[in-house]
């Protein structure tokens, strides 16, 4: 199937722990997003990636790093978690040549801090 | 500056049409997205118009852009108790660029 995909769905950790969330597409796309859904349903971009090269870091903390080992990837791996990292993160990708199709989105990260 | 605004909560009958608003801050935007999220799922694109456009339709669905007032709207028709979702506006300047969403819009669908 021709999809992002994000593993693992659900992640519960202890406060203090470091967790890592990873990221993969195979529809071709050039550009590979971070997004955090907090409570209110409210999306906020993180990161953004075009061809393995950082392109947006928004004023997030430099506990969050991402990865793109390569276009088909971006991972995100989070240091020192804190009770506010609870939140559903979502991997996303879009290629900037086609207009057509906007971003695919994964399903989802539930990432519970306890 | 970046700001995308819904109003939060859409409650109408089967069978009628479901009109769910949008306003936005950035007069340069370009992609206009609809996107549909089921509960704990992704987001799904519904549709998407160019800011070149005043209207897109899409089966049930109908797009109206007014780029003057910086408003959009998405119709839905003859909506079903499946439509029960939030949907969530969203623009970008660029294909490729972060996406800003609004707070999204749950619409709930009554039999």
């Amino acid at each position: 199937d021709t999809a992002v995909s994000q593993t693992p769905k659900y992640l519960v950790t202890q406060m203090g722990n470091d967790k890592s969330i990873k990221c993969e597409q195979n529809l071709g796309h050039d550009t590979m997003y971070w997004y955090k859904q907090d409570s209110k349903k409210f999306l906020k971009i993180m990161f953004s990636y075009n061809n393995k090269e950082l392109i947006i870091n928004e004023t997030v903390p430099n506990r969050f790093s991402p990865k793109s080992p390569d276009k088909a990837h971006l991972n995100l791996h989070i240091n020192s978690l804190e009770l506010g990292d609870s939140a559903v993160y979502f991997c996303a990708s879009s290629a900037t040549l086609d207009r057509n199709y906007g971003y695919t989105f994964g399903s989802g990260t539930r990432l519970t801090v306890v | 500056g970046e700001d995308v605004e819904q109003s939060l909560f859409l409650s109408v009958r089967e069978g009628d049409s479901s009109v769910i608003n949008c306003t936005y801050t950035d007069s340069s935007s370009t992609y206009l997205y609809w996107y549909k999220q089921e509960p704990g799922a992704g987001l799904q694109l519904l549709t998407y118009i160019f800011s070149n456009m005043d209207m897109k339709q899409d089966q049930r669905l109908t797009v109206l852009l007014n780029k003057k007032d910086k408003h959009l709207s998405l119709r839905i028709a003859d909506t079903q108790t499946g439509d029960s979702a939030i949907y969530f506006c969203a623009e970008t300047v660029y294909q490729g660029g972060k996406l800003i969403f609004g707070q999204g819009t749950e619409l709930s669908v009554k039999p």
